[in-house]
């Protein structure tokens, strides 16, 4: 089955640091380009980050440039998204993405990791 | 950044309507806009890629239209499990932006 399962969630404290992860299976993850897309509770979504399919060009949001750090492993068909210097506004479910072709829309997504950050 | 705009924010209406959703972009974003459905609890839909392009998949009632700075996202005639929110996004420029969504509800 083609599916994409994000982990590592969970509640973290201001300043803590968090890493996702996205298993990919059922297609080769190196055939695609990724994104990690957030959307906090009862909002919109955000796009966070996006990698090209050999992680040699990424791009983040503004909101979280400098924090977050989106690496893939090609080799183990899996996603990562390190999350350092946490704030209560990245409270959100994150979901991991597939890029399609050259238009870049996101045609298959995971079912989304719950990060929480509360003191 | 580019900035995307959605009107209305929700609707309310009827089995069998018409329904249209409107997105603007804050420039030229060529044809790289993408429309996604999104039921409660769960992840979003790819509905409709590069503007117009239906998903594999996707009821033929769904349809895009638009290039540049604006686009259309029309259900020719709503079907119960059409409830649900609508997003655009576009793709032209990192970071990729979505619309604010709009809700279409009984």
């Amino acid at each position: 089955e083609v599916q994409l399962v994000e982990s590592g969630g969970g509640v973290i404290r201001p300043g803590g640091s968090l890493r996702l992860s996205c298993a990919a299976s059922g297609f080769r993850l190196d055939d695609y380009g990724m994104s990690w897309v957030r959307q906090a509770p009862a909002k919109g979504l955000q796009w966070v980050s996006a990698i090209n399919w050999n992680g040699g060009t990424t791009g983040y949001a503004d909101s979280v440039k400098g924090r977050f750090t989106i690496s893939r492993d090609n080799a183990k068909n899996s996603l990562y998204l390190q999350m350092n210097s946490l704030r209560a506004e990245d409270t959100a479910l994150y979901y991991c993405a597939r890029e399609v072709g050259a238009t870049r829309a996101f045609d298959l997504w995971g079912q989304g990791a719950m990060v929480t950050v509360s003191s | 950044d580019i900035q995307m705009t959605q009107s209305p924010s929700s609707l309310s209406a009827s089995v069998g309507d018409r329904v249209t959703i409107t997105c603007r972009a804050s420039q030229s974003i060529r044809s790289f806009l993408n429309w996604y459905q999104q039921k409660p609890g769960k992840a979003p839909k790819l509905l409709i890629s590069a503007a117009s392009s239906l998903q594999s998949g996707v009821p033929s009632r769904f349809s895009g239209s638009g290039t540049g700075t604006d686009f259309t996202l029309t259900i020719s005639s709503l079907h119960p499990e059409d409830f649900a929110t609508y997003y655009c996004q576009q793709s032209y420029f990192t970071p990729f932006t979505f619309g604010p969504g709009t809700k279409v509800d009984i």
